[in-house]
């Protein structure tokens, strides 16, 4: 079974310019997140979704970051404009029915930000 | 937010064992204790998780206090491939079910 999938892995970007990642969860899964991790940090977490509706997006800073997850299947993380504090590697999560798994995650390989 | 204290690292000679604490000082009733790991240019994966009992599944053992305000990560036998920073978290439940703040975490170092 493939796992959860996150592209683009790597991004260079001049400050100001937009952005986006895209992630496919685990096929069944209603739970997503988007982690954002900085180096040398556990993973925060920005939002998360239960089927298409952002149940917890108290995190995300919503002046420049924006997060869409339209049929509750797919989910897009946009940042515009970037800025050089950016830099990081943006993780995405899926997982089951909480009351089954009780938050048992399986994260994407992440994909890394550089803003320059 | 659930918080969790772990030594920043660790050090381990391939084959032995290993035991990872974590203080959990904030944990209720109903939360949930969970470990991930990260090696390195990946995401975290799932260890284990437990509520009161202690814990086996084939990749460690999870050994919770009385008290629930300790756990320890066992890795019976260490081998290269588990050098990994090791998260521990409480679920928080209530509102923020299912949300698992991460801490700094653990480097685990595996020496052959």
């Amino acid at each position: 079974e493939a796992g959860v999938v996150q592209s683009p892995r790597y991004k260079i970007i001049e400050k100001k310019q937009p952005v986006a990642f895209w992630c496919n969860p685990i096929s069944g899964h209603n739970t997503l997140y988007w982690y954002l991790q900085n180096l040398g940090q556990g993973p925060e977490l920005l939002i998360r979704y239960e089927n298409e509706e952002a149940v917890d997006d108290s995190q995300l800073p919503k002046d420049r970051f924006s997060a869409e997850r339209l049929k509750g299947v797919d989910s897009t993380l946009k940042i515009q404009p970037a800025e050089l504090g950016d830099s990081a590697v943006y993780l995405c999560a899926s997982s089951l029915d909480l009351a089954h798994r009780r938050g048992e995650l399986f994260f994407g390989e992440g994909s890394r930000l550089t803003v320059l | 937010d659930a918080k969790t204290t772990q030594p920043n690292s660790m050090e381990s000679n391939e084959e032995e064992p290993v035991h990872l604490p974590c203080n959990h000082s904030t944990i209720s009733g109903t939360d949930y204790i969970h470990w991930y790991r990260q090696l390195p240019s990946q995401g975290p994966e799932y260890v284990i998780h437990g509520l009161t009992s202690n814990v086996n599944n084939r990749m460690a053992s999870l050994a919770i206090a009385e008290d629930r305000k300790s756990s320890t990560l066992i890795l019976h036998r260490a081998t290269l491939r588990d050098a990994a920073v090791y998260y521990c978290m409480d679920d928080a439940g209530g509102t923020s079910y299912g949300k698992l703040t991460f801490g700094q975490g653990t480097i685990l170092t595996v020496h052959p």
